[in-house]
């Protein structure tokens, strides 16, 4: 299977605080992306890092890439309540389609 | 511009009934793609496709699920003879040609019973 694995599956912490999330996976890659889902509701794009980038910013996001690792983290500064939601990685192979990883649960309490 | 639109946002069938499920992707996309989300997972790809044409199929189960996207009018994922396994969520996606991101729409809830 080429889904990703995400880690930590779970992760609770005060607002203001950083929240890194990782992403493994398994074949080589076009691209990989972030997306956000909040409780029973659709996913949010948030940012998409190709094969040739390391890292990317997006406001209070920050992304990386290793593609030697196989590796992404997202890392959400500063955060807020609001940013409570399941998070999720999906790499872009040689094909159109996307493979979601597992998701880490963020819960962020004020 | 809307975003990606689905509907119904929820659905309940009976054992054996079929369920449509509807897609209408942004303006100016001509790529669908549907997934499937089980309880507690991530998205499983279904299948791509573009106007009249299956691009790949190949998270389809081989029975009963089917999928269109005709010249005019939403994209359509069809599930015939609906069983309680088949009870998830599904989301459609779409994206412009030659663009990697898909935007998603809210989903269709479908509960079998």
């Amino acid at each position: 299977s080429q889904q990703g694995e995400e880690d930590p599956q779970a992760l609770s912490i005060q607002e203001g605080e950083n929240a890194t999330m990782n992403c493994s996976y398994k074949t080589s890659i076009n691209n990989l992306q972030w997306y956000r889902q909040n409780s029973g509701r659709g996913l949010v794009h948030l940012i998409l890092i190709r094969s040739n980038e390391r890292e990317k910013h997006s406001g209070r996001l920050r992304v990386t890439l290793d593609t030697s690792k196989k590796s992404s983290s997202l890392l959400i500064t500063a955060s807020r309540a609001a940013d409570t939601a399941s998070y999720f990685c999906a790499t872009e192979h040689n094909t159109d389609k996307l493979i979601f990883g597992t998701g880490t649960r963020l819960q962020v309490f004020p | 511009n809307a975003g990606v639109m689905q509907n119904p946002r929820h659905l309940v069938r009976r054992r054996g009934q079929e369920a449509r499920l509807r897609c209408s992707p942004m303006k100016g996309h001509s790529h669908v793609y549907w997934y499937r989300q089980l309880p507690e997972e991530g998205l499983k790809f279904m299948v791509y496709l573009q106007k009249e044409n299956i691009i790949d199929e190949s998270g389809m189960p081989k029975e009963r699920f089917s999928a269109e996207f005709p010249k005019e009018g939403p994209s359509i994922l069809r599930i015939q003879q609906v069983v309680r396994g088949d009870s998830a969520a599904y989301f459609c996606a779409s994206s412009q040609q030659g663009t990697d991101t898909q935007y998603f729409g809210p989903g269709t809830r479908l509960t079998v019973l």
